[in-house]
């Protein structure tokens, strides 16, 4: 089973306008930390964003914001405000709790957002 | 503070041929993970290392092997290159030291091409 699903392959949002790639996730673990990653065409993968299991407010970063519901299992992105930087591949990210010997990021397929001026 | 570099930044070689590849993470960070992105398979984790040990390894075969050093440097080894190791590299480093999982910081990549 999928743990981290990303349903937009793609995504086109006009300049200025708010955007949220979506993201749901699936563990059984009480402790996992959840990232947002951008990958430009240059293949560069830059960390946004990060939301732990146990963090009760919603984490932000500048633009960036992530919409955690914890019951739903929902990690989204939100971007306001968008530039035509912005256009980039958007990969969702979860690791799980280390102590299960398990240090890997496991990702989503990821959503390729473009942004039109 | 410097970012993760990653070195070469392109590399082109033959199939049966051997390669390695090179990560320096951010200074104080001592972990040191890879994981190979293609257009089929997305991003997939290869293995992670803290303090020159091997603490997890991801589905691949032992033509993929990798190592730490003392100073946190980390190379990987691919040996007998296939056509479908084509792909981007990426190297990421990690301050992690608590239970609870933290941020990686990655580079810019390493882009092979098999031929």
């Amino acid at each position: 089973a999928q743990k981290i699903t990303q349903t937009q392959p793609g995504m086109f949002v006009q300049e200025k306008e708010a955007v949220t790639l979506d993201c749901t996730y699936d563990t059984s673990d009480q402790s996992y930390g959840l990232f947002w990653y951008k990958q430009p065409s240059s293949g560069e993968m830059i960390f946004l964003i990060y939301q732990g299991s146990y963090d009760e407010q919603n984490a932000t970063e500048g633009r960036y914001s992530l919409n955690f519901q914890k019951a739903r299992k929902s990690a989204n992105l939100v971007i306001s405000a968008s530039q035509l930087g912005d256009s980039a591949m958007y990969f969702c990210a979860m690791r799980e709790d280390p102590m299960d010997s398990n240090y890997q990021l496991i990702w989503g397929a990821g959503t390729k957002l473009i942004i039109k001026p | 503070k410097a970012g993760v570099t990653q070195t070469p930044r392109y590399l082109i070689k033959t199939r049966g041929q051997q390669v390695t590849l090179s990560c320096s993470p951010i200074s104080g960070h001592r972990s040191v993970s890879w994981y190979q992105q293609t257009p089929g398979q997305g991003l997939q984790f290869l293995f992670e290392y803290f303090s020159e040990t091997q603490r997890n390894k991801g589905n691949f075969p032992g033509r993929f092997s990798g190592r730490q050093f003392s100073n946190s440097r980390s190379e990987m080894n691919v040996s007998t290159l296939e056509l479908g190791d084509s792909a981007l590299y990426l190297c990421a480093s990690s301050a992690s030291l608590s239970r609870l999982p933290g941020p990686l910081h990655f580079g810019n990549g390493t882009r092979l091409t098999v031929t």
